[in-house]
């Protein structure tokens, strides 16, 4: 595609609930990183994936989390059991050229957990 | 540890007045800077990228430089305009690592 697309754009879910957020990177792009950002708060790394492999898990703020990318395209980010303070914006992003290219941000999945 | 800052955190200026942005990182072993806009409720788009090698680079009335041996970077934004009003981050990748570390951002006000 044009761009990165993330789906759902908004999210509204109670306490307890899973949600499944979705990242599409751009066609090509072998990289693609996961960030959170709370309100008023910087952007927090979450995970990164190189194709199909995520080196580098080390963001990923409890056991609730996990994400998948499979075909080296399409992440996945898993919330289980959300609670209130997974409330945020999660972003993802891709870059084409391993750790030395341009990132390149989606829009971004707003999550509000009641 | 890779430290980003960036000051002021907020700047207010009127129509046509130039912009200058600052960063500072504390260590200047990066692969490259990369400056970006975030509009409210929106995610952030890439302004300019500036590899470790490089000094400058230049797209329309923005202006980028990178002094890696001081761990500066100034983002010029000539004759501002309302349009321009936005929080603008920074962020270098550091050697050695994955993922990019990131100012906390300033954000303008350009009053028409």
């Amino acid at each position: 595609g044009a761009g990165v697309s993330q789906s759902p754009s908004n999210k509204v879910t109670e306490k307890g609930k899973d949600v499944e957020l979705r990242c599409d990177p751009i066609s090509g792009h072998t990289a693609l990183y996961w960030y959170r950002q709370s309100l008023g708060q910087g952007l927090e790394f979450l995970i990164y994936f190189q194709g199909n492999s995520a080196p580098d898990k080390s963001g990923l703020p409890s056991d609730r989390f996990s994400a998948e990318r499979t075909g080296g395209s399409v992440s996945t980010l898993t919330i289980q059991r959300t609670q209130q303070e997974d409330s945020a914006v999660y972003l993802c992003a891709s870059n084409p050229f391993g750790i030395t290219g341009e990132l390149f941000f989606g829009e971004g999945s707003r999550l509000t957990v009641l | 540890k890779q430290e980003v800052t960036q000051i002021p955190a907020a700047l207010s200026v009127p129509e046509g007045e130039n912009l200058v942005l600052n960063c500072s990182f504390t260590d200047s072993a990066i692969y490259n800077l990369q400056w970006f806009r975030q509009d409210p409720g929106k995610g952030l788009t890439s302004l300019l990228l500036i590899q470790s090698s490089q000094r400058e680079q230049t797209s329309g009335r923005l202006n980028a430089s990178l002094d890696k041996s001081s761990g500066r970077s100034t983002l010029y934004i000539a004759a501002s305009q309302p349009g321009d009003s936005a929080t603008y981050l920074c962020a270098v990748r550091p050697v050695g690592d994955y993922k990019l570390s990131f100012g906390a951002g300033t954000t303008v006000t350009v009053r028409a």
